[in-house]
């Protein structure tokens, strides 16, 4: 079936530099793409979105990328610090219900 | 409460036993969902509630799962007969969101651990 999927499951950086988290999704009907970082024991909680007509959006420290050619997302977090390592997931907004991948572990290194 | 809260944090259920979990959503937020989340997945929508009004519960796995709203605020999920693949985290979402902007503006609560041995 159709799927929002990550390339890879785990990412470790030093603190300091800039991380990528890549996304992949099939379903080209999607109106939304969403980040959320779910740090262990809590939910997800929404980092930024980026609407299907667009291909960049920055936020505090964040930038999402959308390539609808490739079907491709990606989270740049620039000056990854401690705080940042989580589960991150994109999602999809599709028929009115979040679909979510299956997360990437980032790991920063002190 | 400033947040979504849910309760209990942790749940053990013995297999066939009936469990009720329960999620209390900001204050005015008409929206309400119920996610499932296995180990090391991505949340799985399972229902979404407007008010009391319960307008799609297509992700709920079988007819032991059900989920009510009464009064348009508190809802609880509640699973019959237990089996060990429903362990998981349950994660209830709400949101002020109106439209294409009901997920947008959700905000999760931290979930409830259930586990059936």
């Amino acid at each position: 079936g159709e799927s929002v999927g990550l390339h890879l499951p785990t990412l470790s950086v030093q603190e300091g530099d800039n991380s990528i988290i890549n996304c992949a999704y099939s379903n080209s009907a999607s109106d939304y793409f969403i980040w959320y970082k779910q740090e262990s024991g809590k939910g997800p909680q929404f980092i930024i979105d980026i609407r299907s007509n667009m291909d960049k959006r920055q936020g505090q420290r964040v930038t999402v990328l959308l390539n609808k050619t490739v079907k491709h997302l990606s989270l740049q977090i620039a000056a990854t610090q401690p705080g940042d390592s989580a589960v991150y997931f994109c999602a999809e907004i599709r028929g009115g219900k979040l679909i979510f991948g299956q997360g990437t572990e980032l790991s920063v290194k002190p | 409460g400033a947040g979504v809260s849910q309760s209990p944090r942790y749940k053990v259920a013995k297999r066939g036993q009936d469990v009720a979990l329960r999620c209390d959503p900001i204050s005015g937020h008409v929206s309400l969902f119920w996610y499932q989340q296995a180990l090391g997945q991505g949340p799985e929508f399972l229902t979404y509630f407007q008010n009391e009004a319960q307008l799609d519960k297509s992700g709920l796995p079988s007819d032991r799962f059900f989920a009510e709203r009464p009064e348009g605020s508190v809802s609880t999920l509640k699973i019959q007969r237990t089996q060990q693949e429903d362990s998981a985290v349950y994660l209830c979402a709400s949101s002020s969101g109106r439209g294409e902007r009901i997920n947008t503006e959700a905000f999760f609560g931290q979930g409830t651990r259930l586990t059936v041995v």
